[in-house]
């Protein structure tokens, strides 16, 4: 299956650490992305690749891969990281594209 | 630095197109090795691809929309667009064209929003 999944919604206390999840068997052989989106924007890629941040994403943010489970982690949350997130990965062609249903994170 | 803006109609009534163009500065869409996509996310849901245009022409679709979709390139005006046939209210959603390379979207539109309705 070419399904990904995520928790709908993970809370942290600021300024500690938070474990993102994403599930799927296609995960076991390619690197989920991930994108945080706030309300009223597009998404913006945070994590792609083994673990690789785009310019201007925090180090913060890191990812990893065990298995069919990639992760995202916030080290050391804050209160702009409030947002939703979400992962993708490929199906089995590795032509289409699959998303997860996302995780809303809260900072308390 | 790579910019995507998404235009077309707010409104479309059921049954007709839907067509959207996305105007890229900073990069081409006949670039090589970039994906040309299209996303939308219905209200209040998340995100789901609709399809990619390579930049070698070829495209790919979700297979849930792949009888509906079509996107196209033009390389004289920098643009891709995207058409769905037979629209529903089920296709009102904020739609998204982006850039992907290799396996990830790096550059995103600000989205338009597009109502069906009559």
């Amino acid at each position: 299956s070419s399904e990904v999944t995520q928790d709908p919604a993970v809370s942290v206390a600021l300024g500690q650490t938070v474990r993102i999840t994403c599930q799927g068997d296609s995960l076991r052989r390619i690197y989920a992305s991930w994108y945080q989106q706030k309300p009223g924007q597009a998404p913006v890629l945070v994590i792609y690749g083994q673990n690789n941040r785009p310019s201007g994403i925090p180090d913060r943010f890191s990812g990893s891969s065990s298995g069919n489970t990639a992760s995202l982690t916030i080290t050391g949350a804050q209160a702009e990281d409030e947002a939703d997130y979400y992962c993708d990965s490929r199906d089995d062609s590795g032509n289409h594209v699959v998303f997860g249903g996302g995780t809303k994170l809260t900072v308390l | 630095q790579v910019q995507l803006q998404e235009s077309g109609p707010g409104l479309v009534k059921p049954s007709q197109t839907l067509s959207l163009t996305c105007s890229v500065s900073g990069d081409s869409v006949g670039s090589a090795y970039h994906y040309w996509s299209w996303i939308r996310q219905h209200p209040g849901k998340g995100l789901e691809w609709i399809g990619y245009i390579y930049y070698d022409g070829s495209t790919y679709y979700n297979p849930s929309l792949k009888s509906r979709a079509t996107i196209s390139g033009d390389t004289s005006k920098n643009q891709f667009s995207l058409k769905l046939r037979s629209a529903t209210v089920a296709d009102t959603a904020i739609y998204y064209c982006a850039r992907a390379s290799h396996d990830y979207f790096e550059y995103w539109g600000q989205g338009t929003p597009v109502t069906v309705s009559s």
